[in-house]
């Protein structure tokens, strides 16, 4: 069965970096397009970013645009969130998304969560 | 960036009634649009794909329709474990955002 197992998250000072790891099993993780999505305490879901399967296509939202940085490894199935220059806004549970080719693209699987706390 | 608004912010029923759930989109996004469930302490599920399209193994009490810029999610007759929040998400080519959320609680 599909398996996303996020780790990494932590307490780190503003203006500090972390790097989030998510190890991906039970289906083949070089076909799929991968996300990051957050989600504040007590807010609502917010998309992060997208990687393309081949890993050549790398977007953004505007709110981590310029600090984040979104990569995969095909030979280890993980997908990584390099976070730079962190916020106290940053403060989120990040999850790891597959998307889903027939189904328009959605999310089928998500992780169970990474806590970030950006605090001093 | 296209916005996504979700109307109302909460809906309080009661087991057995229907749950009509609204998303707009602040431009066209064709019929990219989904809908997911979320609970306390657990990651969102796909119900709605295509905006009509029910994901695999969800109830067909859950119906969606709308394409363009007005989407609505019905619960034909609310179940205990339907109360929850539910969000719609929009792809823009390679964009996703979500809507800030619709809680369902009980009456």
């Amino acid at each position: 069965q599909v398996q996303l197992l996020e780790s990494g998250g932590g307490v780190v000072q503003p203006g500090g970096s972390l790097r989030l790891s998510c190890a991906a099993s039970g289906f083949t993780f070089s076909n799929y397009g991968m996300h990051w999505v957050r989600q504040a305490p007590g807010k609502g879901l917010e998309w992060v970013a997208i990687i393309s399967s081949d890993g050549d296509d790398k977007y953004y939202s505007d709110s981590v645009k310029g600090r984040f940085t979104i990569s995969r490894d095909d030979s280890k199935n993980t997908l990584f969130l390099q976070m730079n220059s962190l916020r106290a806004e940053d403060t989120a549970v990040y999850y790891c998304v597959k998307e889903e080719t027939f189904q328009d693209y959605n999310f089928d699987y998500w992780g169970q969560g990474t806590l970030v706390t950006v605090s001093s | 960036e296209i916005v996504l608004t979700q109307s109302p912010a909460t809906l309080s029923l009661s087991p057995g009634e229907r749950a009509t759930l609204s998303c707009r989109a602040s431009q066209s996004v064709s019929s990219h649009l989904g809908w997911y469930q979320q609970k306390p302490g657990q990651a969102p599920r796909l119900l709605i794909y295509s905006a009509s399209n029910r994901a695999t193994g969800i109830p067909a009490r859950f119906s969606g329709s709308g394409s363009g810029t007005d989407f609505t999610l019905t619960i034909s007759s609310l179940e205990p474990e339907d109360f929850a929040v539910y969000y719609c998400l929009q792809r823009n080519y390679w964009l996703r955002t979500f809507g800030q959320g619709t809680k369902v609680e009980i009456k």
